[in-house]
């Protein structure tokens, strides 16, 4: 089985800090993972994905995660929030030769002006 | 390219009353999921397809059906409303059935409540 979790339902982050959305994941082999976000009345977007090699992986509009295999996390972060990244964002795992993609409970993300 | 389209975009029913909603994807993508997603409970997999004529359970299948005719079209049936469907219903699609760490499309949703 495969699971994920995001610890936190909501994160403030004044805008022009830094931000960070965590994720932690469990699955047996080697994971697929994905950061999606979700605007008011929207379908989900693709942000940025890990498969393998650098464990820093950058994605669209500014955002990168960090994989880190012995903790078994996937944190979204930003060196600089902008109101507009105000959204839910998701986490996903997929294992490797599997079809289904398991995601997270989402966390919405508040960026105050 | 219109991406992955669903209709209707939001829909009424009565206990019992039966429904499909759609969702075409003009990406010749092989892959194709619907999701619903519920307040608290993140999106949840319904059913899935791996191609034309083949298709699978995801973890909440009870009271949905699918069928997969062509590459472009996933439609997802209620048989027989009932309140706990009350949901927001995403359609996806990606290329790729095997191996390879391939980003979903998701289509805009389809909010449906039951009464």
């Amino acid at each position: 089985a495969q699971s994920v979790a995001q610890p936190e339902d909501q994160v403030n982050v004044a805008e022009g800090n830094p931000l960070t959305v965590k994720c932690t994941y469990s699955v047996s082999g080697n994971p697929y993972l994905f950061w999606y976000v979700q605007y008011p009345n929207r379908g989900l977007q693709f942000l940025l994905k890990y498969i393998t090699g650098d464990n820093l992986v950058k994605g669209s509009y500014g955002f990168e995660a960090e994989f880190n295999k012995s903790q078994t996390s996937f944190h979204l972060k930003k060196p600089s929030a902008l109101v507009s990244d105000s959204a839910l964002y998701f986490c996903a795992v997929r294992a490797g030769g599997y079809q289904k993609v398991t995601f997270g409970t989402g966390t919405k993300l508040q960026v105050i002006p | 390219n219109a991406g992955v389209t669903q209709t209707p975009k939001f829909q009424v029913l009565k206990t019992g009353q039966s429904m499909t909603l759609q969702c075409a994807q003009d990406m010749n993508h092989e892959y194709m999921s619907w999701y619903r997603q519920d307040p608290g409970m993140g999106l949840r997999l319904i059913h899935y397809s791996v191609g034309a004529g083949i298709t699978d359970q995801g973890e909440v299948p009870n009271g949905y059906n699918v069928s997969r005719s062509t590459t472009e079209d996933f439609p997802l049936r209620l048989l027989s409303a009932a309140p706990s469907q009350t949901s927001v219903y995403f359609c996806a699609s990606r290329t790729g059935t095997s191996g390879g760490g391939w980003a979903q499309y998701f289509g805009p949703g389809t909010r449906l409540l039951v009464l």
